[in-house]
């Protein structure tokens, strides 16, 4: 839980606002890319994912953007809400290789 | 209910003390895999199995043993657990190694002495 958060970049956000977390990855050969969230106490659940022939997908609420040029990822959340509040970490994979997942974001809702 | 359990959930032991961290999943997965969960780290991952009987060594295996028996459960075994391995450990299935979706258990937080 709450000691995962430690020493984690924290984005406060008003209730209703949109969200923008943001990741670098250093692996330009890698394909694959996914946003998790995890709240305190819980295991990190899946939210969405783009492979790197996309630049743009979305949900229902969320957005993943991708610039390769970069290596540059982000989760975008409309309309935050209280329930969003959470740890947010990216993961990367090259072809079959394991997931390597980033250090996270702390998104803290402000009612 | 699909999911992935994990036990014990909590568990305080002291060096030397051999331990078992079990995990099952219901989703009839092949792939298997356990982290540990670090502040400052993130996720690493310890070992992983892409199927019965098949194991195979992640980024941080020192220290730690698995078995896969049976498809369904995956334990994770400290055989002298060591303070540097007080840690926040997750469980994770999915169907194959490259398919997109990972469910996670829900952690199992342990302390060693």
């Amino acid at each position: 839980g709450e000691s995962v958060g430690l020493h984690l970049p924290t984005l406060s956000v008003q209730e209703g606002d949109n969200s923008i977390i943001n990741c670098a990855y250093s692996n330009s050969a890698s394909d694959y890319f996914i946003w998790y969230k995890q709240e305190s106490g819980k295991g990190p659940q899946f939210i969405i994912d783009i492979r790197s022939n996309m630049d743009k997908r979305q949900g229902q609420r969320v957005t993943v953007l991708l610039n390769k040029t970069v290596k540059h990822l982000s989760l975008q959340i409309a309309a935050t809400q209280p329930g969003d509040s959470a740890v947010y970490f990216c993961a990367e994979r090259e072809g079959n290789t394991p997931l390597v997942f980033g250090k996270g974001t702390r998104l803290s809702v402000i009612a | 209910e699909a999911q992935v359990t994990q036990n014990p959930r909590y568990l305080i032991t002291v060096t030397g003390k051999k331990l078992t961290v079990t995990c099952s999943q219901n989703m009839n997965h092949e792939y298997m895999s356990w982290y540990r969960q670090d502040p400052g780290l993130g996720l690493r991952q310890i070992y992983y199995s892409m199927n019965v009987e098949v194991t195979d060594k992640g980024d941080v295996p020192e220290g730690y043993k698995v078995s896969r028996k049976e498809k369904r459960n995956f334990p994770l075994i400290l055989e002298s657990p060591s303070p540097n391995q007080t840690s926040l450990y997750f469980c994770a299935s999915s169907f194959s190694h490259n398919t997109d979706t990972q469910y996670f258990g829900p952690g199992t937080r342990l302390t060693v002495l």
